[in-house]
C-alpha cells in the first residue's frame, strides 16, 4: 500500500537537544511538506520541498531545518533554537509541483520536550 | 498566516442530523479543500472545489463556494457517529510555489 510513514509516533527529548523526525513516502510524489499542529489550532507550515535538493521556508521555519536528498524522504530536525518545540508534527506529500494539489498526510509524530 | 477560519469551532449533533461547517478566507484563491482529522491521526482529504465552481458533491458531502463572499460551507448529511472528527478547510492561493494554508478547524461530535 502506498502512503506516508512518520516515525516515531511519540518522541521525548530534553530541552537543548536536537531531534530529527522521519518522513518517508512511497507515492512517488514530487512535493513534501511539514506542518506543526498545536492543541485547538490549525496547521502551520514549517517547510516544504517541491523537488529533490530544494526546499522553501514556511510561516514558522525558525528553529527547524530540513533536507531533501531523496525524493521519498524529507526529514525534519527540531533544533535547540526552537523556543516551544512540544507539538504534533505532520508530514504530507502531493503529486506534481503546482500549488493547490490535495495533500496526503502521515499519522504524525507527537514530540514532547521537557 | 491564517487564511481560512472555520465556524463554528465546535458542533454537537445527534446521529441522522445534518452538520454544516463554514469557512471564510481573505485572499483570492485557486481552489479550496476540506480535510478531516480523527483524534491523534493525520488529515484525510475529503473534497476539492475550484474557484470557478459553486457546488460539489461527494457521497454525503456537499461543498459550496462563494468567491464574492470569500466563503465556503461543508454539509454532511445524515451524520453518523463515525463522522466525529475535526474538519479543516485549506486554501490554495493564486501564487506559484506556495503551499496550502489551513484554518483552525471545526470539531464535530456526533452522538448516537
Amino acid at each position: 500500500d502506498g502512503g506516508i510513514t512518520q516515525s516515531p509516533k511519540y518522541l521525548f527529548r530534553k530541552e537543548g537537544q536536537n531531534v530529527t523526525l522521519s518522513c518517508e513516502q512511497n507515492l512517488n510524489h514530487d512535493a513534501m511538506y511539514w506542518y506543526r499542529q498545536d492543541p485547538g489550532q490549525g496547521l502551520r507550515l514549517i517547510y516544504y520541498s517541491q523537488i529533490v535538493n530544494d526546499f522553501q521556508k514556511g510561516d514558522i521555519a525558525e528553529g527547524y531545518s530540513v533536507s531533501r536528498e531523496k525524493k521519498e524522504s524529507f526529514p525534519l530536525t527540531v533544533t535547540s533554537a526552537q523556543k516551544n518545540p512540544t507539538a504534533f508534527y505532520l508530514c504530507a506529500s502531493s503529486a506534481g509541483q503546482g500549488a493547490g494539489r490535495p495533500l496526503h498526510f502521515g499519522n504524525g509524530t507527537r514530540l514532547t520536550v521537557t | 498566516s491564517q487564511q481560512g477560519e472555520e465556524d463554528p469551532q465546535a458542533l454537537s449533533i445527534q446521529e441522522g442530523e445534518n452538520a454544516t461547517m463554514n469557512c471564510s478566507y481573505k485572499t483570492s484563491i485557486n481552489n479550496l479543500q476540506w480535510y478531516r482529522q480523527n483524534s491523534g491521526r493525520g488529515l484525510v482529504h475529503l473534497i476539492l472545489i475550484r474557484s470557478n465552481e459553486r457546488e460539489k458533491h461527494s457521497g454525503r458531502l456537499r461543498v459550496t463556494l462563494d468567491t464574492s463572499k470569500k466563503s465556503s460551507s461543508l454539509l454532511i448529511t445524515a451524520s453518523r457517529a463515525a463522522d466525529t472528527a475535526s474538519y479543516f478547510c485549506a486554501t490554495a492561493v493564486n501564487q506559484a510555489g506556495t503551499a496550502l494554508i489551513f484554518g483552525k478547524g471545526t470539531t464535530l461530535s456526533v452522538s448516537s
